[in-house]
């Protein structure tokens, strides 16, 4: 059973262009959080979905900063416009359908860095 | 809001117990975690504690959970150079259809030989 996945691994972008990551959550998983990770912190919450429904985006920027997790395919968050800020690790997170103990399993992430 | 504080570095000696420490505020946490991060690497889910609980072990690992100083620590007992790596403390808590985790700033654990 491979783990989350998370591509790409690494990511450059100049300001003002798109960035794209994408996450495929572990076998049998129907829960994605994604979670940003500054240089020198802690990991900050941003989004959590399950298929085709955003449950709770609380700690997203209001703008340019989208995410989805479509019916078919993996989940992508989508960051428009990028600005120097925004070059950070973006960790995956999947779990399975639970109410109780959340055990949520990380993916290796994705470095993006901005020039 | 929830806030979970740690120290940001430890050092110890390979042989020697490690004690990280992590304070949070939120009451109504359900669950607290341990994630340890190696460079370059995602979140390894280390252990867990129930808020109910004080303590639990599991091989080398000790939690302790004080639930009245909101006050959790990681116990390693002989603390070996594989040990280094950045430990996060973390709760969760359950409100409607809240299951975010709230991540501490994590712990640098240098072991030296």
């Amino acid at each position: 059973n491979a783990g989350v996945m998370q591509n790409p691994r690494h990511l450059v972008r100049r300001r003002g262009q798109e960035a794209r990551l994408r996450c495929s959550p572990m076998k049998g998983h129907s829960h994605v959080y994604w979670y940003r990770q500054l240089p020198e912190e802690g990991l900050k919450f941003m989004v959590y979905l399950q298929k085709e429904n955003i449950i709770d985006e609380s700690g997203m920027p209001k703008e340019r900063f989208s995410a989805e997790f479509p019916k078919e395919g993996p989940s992508i968050l989508r960051i428009q416009q990028v600005v120097r800020g925004d070059s950070a690790a973006y960790f995956c997170a999947s779990s399975p359908p639970t109410t109780g103990y959340n055990e949520q399993f990380f993916g290796p992430g994705t470095r993006l860095t901005v020039l | 809001g929830e806030d979970v504080e740690q120290s940001l570095f430890l050092s110890v000696r390979e042989g020697d117990s490690s004690v990280i420490n992590c304070t949070y505020t939120d009451s109504s946490s359900t669950y607290l975690y341990w994630y340890k991060q190696e460079p370059g690497a995602g979140l390894q889910l280390l252990t867990y504690i129930f808020s109910n609980m004080d303590m639990k072990q599991d091989q080398r690992l000790t939690v302790l959970l004080n639930k009245k100083d909101k006050h959790l620590s990681l116990r390693i007992a002989d603390t070996q150079t594989g040990d280094s790596a950045i430990y996060f403390c973390a709760e969760s808590s359950y409100s409607g259809s809240a299951r975010q985790l709230t991540f501490g700033s994590g712990t640098q654990l240098t072991v030296l030989p």
